[in-house]
């Protein structure tokens, strides 16, 4: 089955304080993998991919396909970064999105 | 071009009542998508159309709801007698597709429906 599991709803850390985001997914064959970023009063927006490797907001993913992970990290969080973040996966015609963490970055 | 445009932003109707939500995606998108957001859940796939044709839909779109996109530009999704689980952020997604890359979605800012 194709599953995207976010273990946390919310995660709160201080500013300044490293960030990961967990992200564990459920896929057959190859995945592709994002992450989606929705701030306050905004619409859902892509933050980076994986096919990518790119670094955005200073944010990074790796694919980590021994642990089926794709964990969403950054080494110094900032208060603008508090949001709701998704893990998505791409499959056949759609992405299948995870529950959601609420991140939280405390002054 | 300002992106994926949805109306209503928010609509608020009587159980049994039918509902017609309209979604504009980007103009050279020939993918687009409706997904279904409840309170504490990420996004669901509801449908998919590439240009026209509606490629898929989900075990969860009833026979209550139904998808078009004519002629390939804007598509409506209409739900019939409507129900109170049917409450719900109904999300519009477009992308384009070209070959060997995933360009991940363009979303919309949603129509807020409540069946009272």
């Amino acid at each position: 089955a194709q599953r995207v599991t976010q273990p946390e709803k919310l995660l709160s850390v201080f500013k300044g304080a490293p960030v990961e985001l967990k992200c564990n997914y459920s896929y057959s064959g190859s995945p592709e993998l994002f992450w989606y970023v929705q701030y306050s009063r905004q619409r859902l927006q892509l933050l980076l991919r994986h096919i990518s490797r790119e670094s955005i907001k200073g944010f990074t993913a790796d694919l980590n396909k021994g642990e089926t992970s794709f964990h969403l990290k950054k080494p110094f969080a900032q208060e603008e970064d508090s949001a709701m973040y998704y893990c998505a996966l791409r499959g056949t015609y759609k992405y299948i999105f995870g529950t959601g963490t609420r991140l939280k970055v405390l002054a | 071009d300002t992106g994926v445009s949805q109306d209503p932003r928010h609509k608020i109707t009587k159980r049994g009542q039918n509902v017609t939500f309209r979604c504009d995606p980007i103009s050279e998108h020939n993918r687009l998508y409706w997904y279904r957001q409840t309170l504490g859940q990420g996004p669901e796939f509801l449908t998919y159309f590439q240009n026209e044709a509606q490629l898929e839909k989900s075990r969860l779109l009833s026979d209550r709801f139904s998808a078009e996109r004519p002629k390939g530009s804007f598509s409506t999704l209409e739900i019939q007698r409507t129900e109170q689980g049917d409450s719900a952020m109904y999300l519009c997604a477009s992308s384009d597709s070209y070959a060997g890359q995933s360009d991940g979605y363009t979303f919309g800012s949603g129509t807020r429906l409540t069946v009272v």
